[in-house]
């Protein structure tokens, strides 16, 4: 499975739109890529997960580039709540393999 | 819609006790299941998954086993604990039939080794 980089924490306004990118530059052709995030104390909560197009959910977006080298989620109106450690993960076998993440704080 | 549910939520062990932890998932027929734990500060590790009744997969040799006795129900055991064995352990759930469908996490056990 491909290694992916996030950057280690973020800070975000609340109401504003949070941009969360992830670099995959080793990902190949049937790999997907995958976004979880967890709140302390619970378990990963799954956001959205597309292999080449663009996604969209009631939670978020998943812009992929051409090259599907790198990814970007995002929370279109961060709140509060939303504070948590955003997990980037491209796999294609069953193992999901959670690295550091990226730890979003929404501030008021 | 489908629900997972992780029993006990928090869990204090002596060393060299059994443990078993029970995973069941509701909603759905025929699941893969999944066994993680996740080490303080450090990423998840895949323990053990299953594609069916019976059927188990080990992913890491260590002191944990794992069964399926019905469709939807999974659990965690072991013999005899080790400090080592401490952790949070979390249980997921995905569709059958594609690897690609997303894994659906419970919201774990807090097992502490004392």
């Amino acid at each position: 499975d491909a290694k992916t980089t996030q950057p280690t924490s973020m800070d975000c306004a609340e109401g504003r739109a949070a941009n969360l990118p992830c670099n995959h530059s080793t990902i190949s052709g049937n790999e997907y890529v995958y976004w979880y995030r967890q709140i302390h104390s619970q378990g990963p909560q799954y956001i959205i997960h597309g292999l080449k197009n663009n996604e969209t959910n009631e939670m978020a977006s998943l812009i992929i580039t051409e090259d599907r080298k790198s990814s970007t989620l995002i929370l279109p109106h961060a709140t509060l709540r939303d504070t948590a450690v955003y997990y980037c993960i491209v796999r294609v076998l069953d193992d999901m393999r959670f690295g550091a993440g990226t730890r979003l704080t929404v501030k008021p | 819609s489908q629900t997972i549910h992780q029993w006990p939520a928090t869990l204090v062990q002596p060393v060299g006790s059994p443990l078993s932890l029970e995973c069941t998932v509701e909603g759905t027929s025929n699941p893969n299941l999944y066994w993680y734990r996740q080490a303080a500060g450090r990423g998840l590790q895949l323990l053990f998954y299953s594609v069916g009744i019976g059927q188990i997969s080990s992913e890491v040799p260590q002191n944990l086993s794992a069964s399926r006795p019905q469709d939807r129900q999974f659990i965690l055991s072991s013999k005899k604990l080790l400090l080592s064995d401490s952790g949070f352990y979390l249980c997921a759930w995905s569709a059958s039939g594609t690897a690609y469908r997303p894994q659906h996490f419970g919201d774990g056990t807090r097992l502490s080794i004392l």
